[in-house]
């Protein structure tokens, strides 16, 4: 069955550091991956997506994220973070009975 | 750019209440979808719809059902609302069919507590 799973809940990080974000999908095919993020009472607005072709996929706000087929990740960075990126983040799969898988979250704290 | 709506930010009813949460997309979109997002749960899907008059079950739809009667407008509807439906409420839209490859476009959501 189609799978994502983000493994931390939390992570924070100070203003002006790196930040990864993980993701790992289980999925049979080639898959179609996405990143999400949710500010504080909003909805969630589509970060970057992959579907084919190079493996490293520039999104919005500065983030990008890197397919890995042998590792079956999709990762998330970004070089330097910005307090409005606290948030909440999403990854999510594509499945084969047209619908999306989403992750749990993973919820950006940022230390001034 | 792509609009979603939702009816209502905050909604409190009574259990057994019939209540009535609202979505309208105005870009067209053929596909339309309700979650609620729990936390530690993520985003779960309840329905979804791909045309007028037509819907798909996801994966909880157990106490909910939908109605799109207008392509724009997809209605999520808890027929006797009980305390275990408190959560936030998300629409989404996205414009063609094959919704696995399809950015999806979301509301402001509807938080819903059922006392």
């Amino acid at each position: 069955a189609q799978s994502v799973t983000q493994p931390d809940i939390h992570i924070t990080v100070s203003e002006g550091a790196s930040l990864e974000l993980r993701c790992n999908y289980s999925y049979g095919a080639t898959p179609y991956l996405f990143w999400y993020v949710q500010s504080p009472g909003q909805g969630l607005q589509l970060l970057l997506k992959y579907f084919s072709g190079d493996t490293l996929v520039q999104g919005i706000k500065g983030f990008e994220a890197e397919f890995k087929r042998s590792q079956s990740s999709f990762n998330l960075r970004k070089p330097s973070v910005h307090w409005s990126d606290a948030a909440e983040y999403f990854c999510a799969v594509g499945a084969r009975d047209d619908k999306i898988i989403f992750g749990k979250g993973t919820r950006l704290h940022i230390l001034p | 750019d792509v609009k979603v709506t939702q009816s209502s930010r905050y909604l409190v009813k009574r259990t057994g209440e019939k209540v009535f949460l609202e979505c309208v997309q105005d870009m067209d979109h053929e596909n339309m979808f309700w979650y609620r997002q729990d936390p530690g749960l993520g985003l779960r899907l309840i329905y979804f719809s791909y045309d007028v008059k037509m819907k798909e079950k996801g994966d909880i739809p157990e106490g909910y059902s939908v109605s799109r009667e207008k392509k724009e407008r997809f209605s999520l509807i808890l027929e006797s609302a009980s305390t275990n439906q408190t959560s936030m409420y998300l629409c989404a839209s996205s414009l063609y069919p094959g919704a696995r490859l399809e950015t999806q476009y979301f509301g402001p959501g509807t938080r819903l507590l059922v006392l």
